[in-house]
C-alpha cells in the first residue's frame, strides 16, 4: 500500500519568505508527528497530531513555524519569515495509534534550502 | 545532557564481523525501546523493537538493561547492505519518542 508521502521533496527559497511543506499519511493512522534532522543530526520532535489536534506544540522551535492537520490527514508545516538556520530535512511520520509501541512510518522528508 | 545518547562512531569493520552499538537513556520513565535505520539521504526504518528480556532477528540482537539504562544492537556477520546510520530510539509513553542522533557503520569488503 502506499507510504507516507511528503511535497515538496525539494524546496529552494530566499530569506524571508514563507514556506509550506506538505505530509500525506498513510491512510488510517491517527498519528502524525513532524521532525526536523540538520545534517549529520539526530531528529528533533517538533509537533505531534492526535486526529486534528496537537497536544503538543512545545517542540516548535520558534512563533514563525506553524502547523495544522485537516480531516485526520493531510498535514500542512508552515514556517514563515525563513532563516538560513530552518534550513534542514523536515520528516513527517505517521502511526497507526499514539501508543507508545507503535511503529512511525516516515516520509522520504522534504530539504528546504534557505538562501 | 542529551535524553538518549549514541557514539556517533563511525565504526569501520569488515565483512563478516560482528559489530555491537549502545545507547544509553536518561529518563528513568522510558517505557518503550526501538532501533530504526537510516540510510543515507533516507528516512529512518524501524529494524527492531527492543524488549526486556531481550530478542534477535536475524543477524540482529537487541538487548534492555533497565538498571543501568541503556539498550544494546549487535550485528553478527556484517553484510556491505548494513552500512547506515543506526539510531537509537526511546519512547516514554504515549506519542513522545525520542531519537538519539545515530551511530554510523561503514562495513568493507
Amino acid at each position: 500500500g502506499a507510504g507516507v508521502s511528503q511535497s515538496p521533496s525539494n524546496k529552494v527559497t530566499e530569506k524571508g519568505k514563507d514556506v509550506e511543506l506538505r505530509c500525506d499519511p498513510i491512510s488510517g493512522h491517527t498519528a502524525l508527528y513532524w521532525y526536523r534532522q540538520s545534517l549529520g543530526q539526530g531528529l528533533e520532535f517538533l509537533i505531534y497530531f492526535q486526529g486534528n489536534s496537537a497536544p503538543d506544540k512545545s517542540g516548535l522551535p520558534s512563533d514563525r513555524f506553524s502547523a495544522e492537520r485537516t480531516g485526520g490527514s493531510v498535514s500542512t508545516l508552515t514556517i514563515q519569515r525563513t532563516q538560513q538556520e530552518d534550513s534542514a530535512v523536515y520528516l513527517c511520520a505517521s502511526s497507526l495509534t499514539s501508543g507508545g509501541q507503535e511503529t512511525q512510518y516516515f516520509g522520504p522528508g522534504t530539504r528546504l534550502l534557505v538562501l | 545532557r542529551k535524553e538518549v545518547e549514541q557514539d556517533p562512531g563511525p565504526f569501520n569493520v569488515p565483512e563478516g564481523a560482528t559489530v555491537a552499538f549502545n545507547c544509553t537513556y536518561s529518563n528513568s520513565a522510558s517505557q518503550s525501546f526501538f532501533w530504526y535505520r537510516q540510510d543515507c539521504r533516507k528516512e529512518p526504518k524501524l529494524l527492531m523493537s527492543v524488549y526486556s528480556s531481550g530478542n534477535e532477528d536475524g543477524r540482529f540482537t537487541a538487548q534492555l538493561n533497565r538498571a543501568s539504562q541503556y539498550i544494546s544492537l549487535l550485528i553478527r556477520d556484517s553484510k556491505l547492505s548494513d552500512s547506515a546510520t543506526y539510531l537509537c530510539v526511546v519512547n516514554r509513553g504515549g506519542f513522545k519518542t525520542i531519537f538519539g542522533a545515530g551511530t554510523r557503520l561503514f562495513v568493507k569488503a
